[in-house]
């Protein structure tokens, strides 16, 4: 299957700071990235829709100027969690899609604690 | 009626047993429905894809069920490595939408 790299697996910050998230599809081209958040128990919840070359698509609830997304080419994607704060520590997820409609390969996730 | 839902569980079986999980879904658009098996800590692992028909895969049955809006995931001879967290999925007109998973324990 499709390979995608996301870099850290694990961070801690500092309340206050910024947090960057790297997303890469190694063996495809991704138009197309999703960023999901996993709290504890909890489900895969979408933040956003990356499309390279343009702006993300934010779910509802989710503040984009907090959370920055920048696409800049076919195989990568990076989420900015801004600011951070003991309530944005989760797990994110990224996954890419190779073509629409398929099954989407993840990446490893990085677990984001915020102290 | 929520876009997907999943008995959490957690469904506590001896090993060897046989095991099925339900997810219903309420979106009738939906066009690709998958089962993902998510570890503790790690990211979700395409299991199978769900095709009309039904499909198998070794000890794993999947299927299909649209009149009812439902996928199923059946496990046979479970063992204690199929221990994990199974979350449905199914994408349409929208981006992949999960479950929240049901938590799957083989027990010796």
């Amino acid at each position: 299957g499709a390979v995608v790299s996301q870099h850290p697996s694990r961070v801690i910050c500092k309340s206050g700071t910024s947090v960057k998230i790297e997303c890469r599809s190694l063996d495809f081209q991704a138009t197309t990235m999703f960023w999901y958040r996993q709290f504890p128990k909890q489900s895969l919840m979408l933040m956003a829709t990356s499309n390279e070359g343009s702006k993300a698509t934010y779910e509802q609830g989710v503040e984009k100027d907090k959370f920055l997304i920048n696409h800049a080419s076919l195989t990568l994607s990076t989420l900015t969690v801004t600011s951070a704060h003991p309530e944005d520590s989760s797990f994110y997820i990224c996954s890419a899609l190779q073509y629409r409609g398929a099954e989407a390969f993840f990446g490893q996730g990085t677990r984001l604690t915020v102290v | 009626r929520k876009e997907v839902e999943q008995d959490p569980g957690p469904f506590n079986v001896p090993e060897g047993a046989t095991v099925a999980f339900n997810c219903t879904y309420s979106n009738s658009a939906s066009q690709s429905f998958f089962w993902y098996r998510q570890d503790c800590r790690k990211e979700p692992k395409l299991l199978m894809s769900v095709y009309s028909s039904g499909n198998e895969d070794g000890r794993f049955t999947a299927q299909l069920n649209r009149a009812s809006q439902y996928i199923s995931l059946l496990i046979r001879d479970s063992k204690l490595s199929d221990s994990a967290t199974y979350l449905c999925a199914l994408s349409g007109n929208t981006p992949l939408v999960f479950g929240k998973g049901t938590r799957l324990s083989v027990i010796a």
